[in-house]
């Protein structure tokens, strides 16, 4: 089955430093979304990604989709203490009857 | 903020019991999801539906079992709960109609201990 792998696992940063989280895909995506899940709570959407090599950005947020719709990534510039918790990339596959796939997440802790 | 609702929100159970976890959402959604995720650790699709009388399992094999009679509510039931079902249980519902077409909606979650 589809299997979606996130590097790294966790990262440590000092605030004010930049951060990203990798997400690659065993098959072919339709589409690749990314959420947040703040300690203690549930996942939010962050965002969807369609087409082959999209990026797009929300304020210090910057998503990239590959070209071969595999893999994207997730850049945060400057990083705050709002930017704590786990980020997952969550695959859908293709055809009629689609299904997801979340990412194994990476947690990012920022040291104030 | 979503309107998607889960009780019990905690739940602490003996080993044999049966359980149904409640999942409901008011708006409107086709697609809803089950999810089971350990603390920290990845989110697990086990269960979900694309509309009324539709359901089909996830990648994670599991024994329970789900219900689409209406739209707005999705319960997963546990004939006979054990130790290893011990986890967090996320709902979530999607609809093409959304502003992002598939993006999902997260219920608060039950946090379910079997002894």
């Amino acid at each position: 089955g589809q299997q979606v792998m996130q590097i790294p696992q966790y990262q440590h940063v000092q605030e004010g430093e930049d951060f990203t989280t990798y997400c690659n895909s065993s098959t072919t995506l339709s589409n690749i979304q990314w959420y947040k899940q703040r300690p203690g709570g549930h996942p939010v959407f962050l965002i969807q990604l369609v087409k082959s090599g999209e990026v797009k950005k929300q304020k210090r947020l910057t998503f990239q989709f590959g070209e071969a719709k595999k893999n994207s990534s997730l850049h945060i510039t400057a990083t705050q203490t709002t930017d704590v918790g786990t980020y997952f990339c969550a695959g859908w596959s293709p055809g009629g009857y689609q299904k997801v796939t979340f990412g194994t997440g990476t947690k990012l802790q920022v040291i104030p | 903020e979503a309107d998607i609702y889960q009780t019990p929100r905690y739940l602490v159970i003996g080993t044999g019991k049966k359980i149904t976890l409640e999942c409901s959402q008011t708006m409107g959604h086709d697609k809803m999801y089950w999810y089971q995720q350990d603390p920290g650790m990845e989110l697990h699709l086990i269960h979900y539906s694309y509309g009324v009388n539709s359901t089909e399992k996830g990648d994670l094999s599991s024994e329970s079992t789900v219900s689409r009679i209406r739209t707005e509510h999705f319960p997963l039931t546990l004939e006979s709960a054990r130790p290893s079902h011990t986890s967090q249980y996320l709902c979530a519902s999607s609809g093409a109609s959304g502003r992002s077409g598939y993006e999902q909606y997260f219920g608060p979650g039950t946090r379910l201990t079997v002894t």
